[in-house]
């Protein structure tokens, strides 16, 4: 399967706990994405790299988020300190060009329970 | 600035009706836009997507929307509804590059 994966895909970890994700987007895409998605509501955009470059971040996206994408292939997303309030499905994302309005290719994503 | 809206939180259609799932958009000018469907414990799945080639847009399992400009509406459609097509749909503008989604339409199918 040559799609977008990611890993773990369940993680339940206490409050105050870090925890990190990783993406795998399809190889030859150059664009990264990270959203998250509440129950009952639409994923909501975090953050975007084309590339290895981190090009936008929503302001969604506190101080205790971080991602990064060393050399333009996986990615990693860390939350520290985690809240209950970090419980959501976080969803990945790549795409090809460098244009607006290319298709994103969505991974199954990691839903994290926050106790 | 383009924004969507979809004009119904649920739709239930008995298994074999038509499906209707709605979404208008705002725009000042002619926008690019996507269905997006997404099951329950599933990944997010592109339909069809409208980039100005054509009006009438095909997608997979049956589904296909027109884009009216006279409506600002790019409705999803389908002539007879699937079991299997319970789930999540969501009318997506790309604005610029990231996605900007809405709730969605929640589609139940009835037997």
């Amino acid at each position: 399967d040559t799609g977008v994966s990611q890993n773990p895909r369940h993680k339940i970890t206490k409050r105050g706990q870090n925890v990190t994700f990783r993406c795998d987007p399809i190889s030859e895409h150059n664009r990264l994405y990270w959203y998250r998605q509440t129950l009952g509501q639409g994923p909501e955009f975090l953050t975007y790299f084309q590339n290895e470059a981190q090009l936008e971040k929503s302001r969604l996206l506190s101080d205790r988020f971080s991602a990064e994408r060393p050399k333009g292939s996986f990615s990693t997303l860390e939350i520290q300190r985690t809240e209950q309030g970090d419980s959501a499905m976080y969803l990945c994302a790549s795409s090809s060009g460098t244009s607006g309005g290319n298709e994103q290719f969505f991974g199954p994503g990691t839903r994290l329970t926050v106790l | 600035a383009q924004s969507v809206t979809q004009l119904d939180s649920h739709v239930s259609v008995s298994e074999g009706t038509p499906v209707l799932l709605r979404c208008n958009y705002s725009s000042s000018y002619s926008p690019s836009l996507f269905w997006y469907v997404q099951h329950p414990n599933k990944g997010l799945q592109l339909l069809l997507k409208y980039t100005s080639a054509a009006t009438l847009v095909k997608g997979i399992n049956g589904f296909e929307a027109e884009f009216k400009k006279s409506e600002t509406s790019f409705h999803l459609t389908k002539p007879s509804a699937h079991m299997s097509d319970a789930a999540e749909y969501f009318c997506v503008p790309p604005l610029r590059v990231k996605y900007i989604f809405g709730t969605g339409t929640r589609l139940k199918v009835l037997a």
